[in-house]
């Protein structure tokens, strides 16, 4: 167990809807990550935080949008959900946002997008 | 752009076999290099790390890689594997970045583990 928790564990939904996913970091950790782990893609950076203000952008789609807020968990949203969405999406956390600190992962929240 | 590349996709190994996963990276600067591995039906666990100092690191479970700067490569080795080694395996780099910017880890695409009892 890392310490970093996500929900939902699954998540089933339909083409055009809306989820959220929610992640709360280790006890102590500023820094958020998101990555998207598909069969097509592999493992890609979305997004990370540190202390609320969004830190570096990667592949991430202008349908997705994320936030950290001052408890620091942080929260993925995807809109306008196409069947290429459905992925593990997993959340990682660090104590600082320097390259030298390790992420640690969350268990990912499975997406089904039907 | 940095980029990961893992040219094993998947490897199938006795017990006790040696195992050495390839990794190869492209970037020009200075490099943090890690490999993480994720059992079956479980979350990526870091399994050692690089950032700077004796090339050769050593990890948890047995599990070491070498980094060597010539080759732009961070191979992961391990003597003699277990069953329990079955998972698939990440090696993942992030550019050296001074000033605590970002943390962004680029992941190659994985090689799968079985190995068989």
């Amino acid at each position: 167990d890392s310490g970093v928790t996500q929900t939902p564990k699954h998540l089933i939904t339909a083409t055009g809807q809306r989820v959220t996913l929610r992640c709360s970091p280790r006890s102590g950790d500023l820094s958020v990550y998101w990555y998207q782990q598909s069969l097509d893609q592999g493992l890609q950076f979305l997004i990370q935080y540190y202390n609320g203000e969004e830190r570096a952008k990667g592949n991430i789609l202008e349908r997705f949008s994320a936030q950290q807020f001052p408890d620091l968990h942080s929260e993925l949203n995807l809109s306008s959900l196409e069947l290429g969405d459905s992925a593990l999406y997993f959340c990682a956390s660090s104590l600082r946002p320097e390259s030298t600190d390790t992420q640690y992962f969350g268990p990912g929240t499975r997406l089904t997008v039907l | 752009a940095q980029s990961v590349s893992q040219h094993n996709h998947h490897v199938i190994l006795s017990e006790a076999a040696s195992l050495e996963l390839g990794c190869n990276y492209s970037y020009g600067g200075t490099v943090n290099l890690f490999w993480y591995v994720q059992y079956p039906g479980q979350h990526l666990q870091l399994l050692l790390k690089y950032f700077s100092g004796d090339p050769l690191v050593k990890g948890i479970k047995g599990f070491e890689a070498e980094f060597i700067k010539s080759k732009f490569s961070f191979n992961l080795r391990k003597p003699s594997v277990q069953w329990s080694d079955t998972a698939e395996y990440f090696c993942a780099v992030n550019a050296m970045n001074y000033g605590g910017a970002t943390n962004k880890l680029i992941f190659g695409t994985g090689t799968l583990l079985a190995v068989q009892p």
